[in-house]
C-alpha cells in the first residue's frame, strides 16, 4: 500500500521562529489533507489541498502531487502551534485516508 | 454549528470485559468515520459509513470489534472482549458526503486496558 512519510519527526522551535514541515508519498493520490493534533488530542483540519498553494495566516501548504510530496510552512510559530502535525492522503485505490507518521512540534517561550 | 461530539471522553476497563463509545457526526454529515489511534501513531481507519450502509471496514479486527449507525446519524464502536493492545483513542469523524471530503473530527476517547 501507499507509504505516507513525514519529516522531520520531531522539531523544537523559538517562539518567533519560522518552519517547513515535509510530507512525501509513495503513490499517485487524489487529495491531500493536513492536520494539527493540540496537546489535548483534538485534530483540527488547517488545509484541503489537493495540489497548489493555500494560505491561512501564518500558516501555509503547497502540494506538488507530480512529485508526490507536500509543505507545510509555519511562520513566526506562537506557543500555541506546539502539538503534532499530520498529512493525510486519499487515493481512489484505497478509497480513504491514509496519514504519515507526524511531526511533532514544540514551540518554546 | 456543533462539532462532532463524543462519549465517554476516558474509559478504564480490565481485559476481557466489554465497552462502546458513542459518537453523534456533524448534523447533515453523510459520512462517518472510527479511527483508532495508538500512542505515537497517526490514526487507522477501522470503519467508515455512508449513510447507515459500510463503506470500508477492511481494518476493522471483526472478532472483538462492531459498530452500527442506525437510522444513518449517530453510531456506536463496541469491544468485547477488549485486549490489551485495545489500549489507544477512539476518534470519531464526519465529512458531509463522501470518504474525499475534509474530515471533522470529535475531540475522542482515550481508552484504558488493564
Amino acid at each position: 500500500g501507499i507509504q505516507v512519510e513525514q519529516s522531520p519527526p520531531d522539531l523544537i522551535l523559538q517562539e518567533g521562529a519560522n518552519s517547513t514541515l515535509r510530507c512525501n508519498f509513495s503513490d499517485s493520490v487524489n487529495n491531500l489533507q493536513w492536520f494539527h493534533q493540540n496537546p489535548w488530542g483534538q485534530l483540527i483540519n488547517l488545509f484541503y489541498i489537493p495540489s497548489g498553494t493555500k494560505q491561512n495566516g501564518r500558516l501555509s501548504a503547497t502540494t506538488v502531487a507530480t512529485e508526490r510530496y507536500s509543505l507545510l510552512y509555519i511562520s513566526s510559530s506562537q506557543t500555541t502551534d506546539s502539538g503534532v502535525y499530520f498529512c493525510a492522503v486519499f487515493t481512489s485505490g484505497t478509497y480513504k485516508y491514509i496519514f504519515g507518521t507526524g511531526t511533532r512540534l514544540k514551540v518554546l517561550a | 454549528e456543533a462539532g462532532v461530539a463524543q462519549s465517554p471522553r476516558y474509559k478504564i476497563i480490565e481485559k476481557r470485559q466489554s465497552v462502546a463509545f458513542w459518537c453523534n457526526p456533524i448534523s447533515g454529515h453523510a459520512t462517518l468515520y472510527w479511527y483508532q489511534q495508538i500512542l505515537g501513531q497517526g490514526p487507522k481507519l477501522l470503519i467508515q459509513f455512508q449513510n447507515n450502509g459500510v463503506v470500508d471496514d477492511s481494518q476493522l479486527p471483526k472478532d472483538r470489534f462492531s459498530a452500527e449507525r442506525l437510522k444513518g446519524v449517530d453510531s456506536t464502536l463496541k469491544i468485547q472482549p477488549a485486549k490489551l493492545e485495545d489500549s489507544a483513542v477512539y476518534l470519531c469523524a464526519s465529512s458531509q458526503r463522501d470518504g474525499l471530503e475534509t474530515q471533522y473530527f470529535g475531540p475522542g476517547t482515550r481508552l484504558l486496558v488493564l
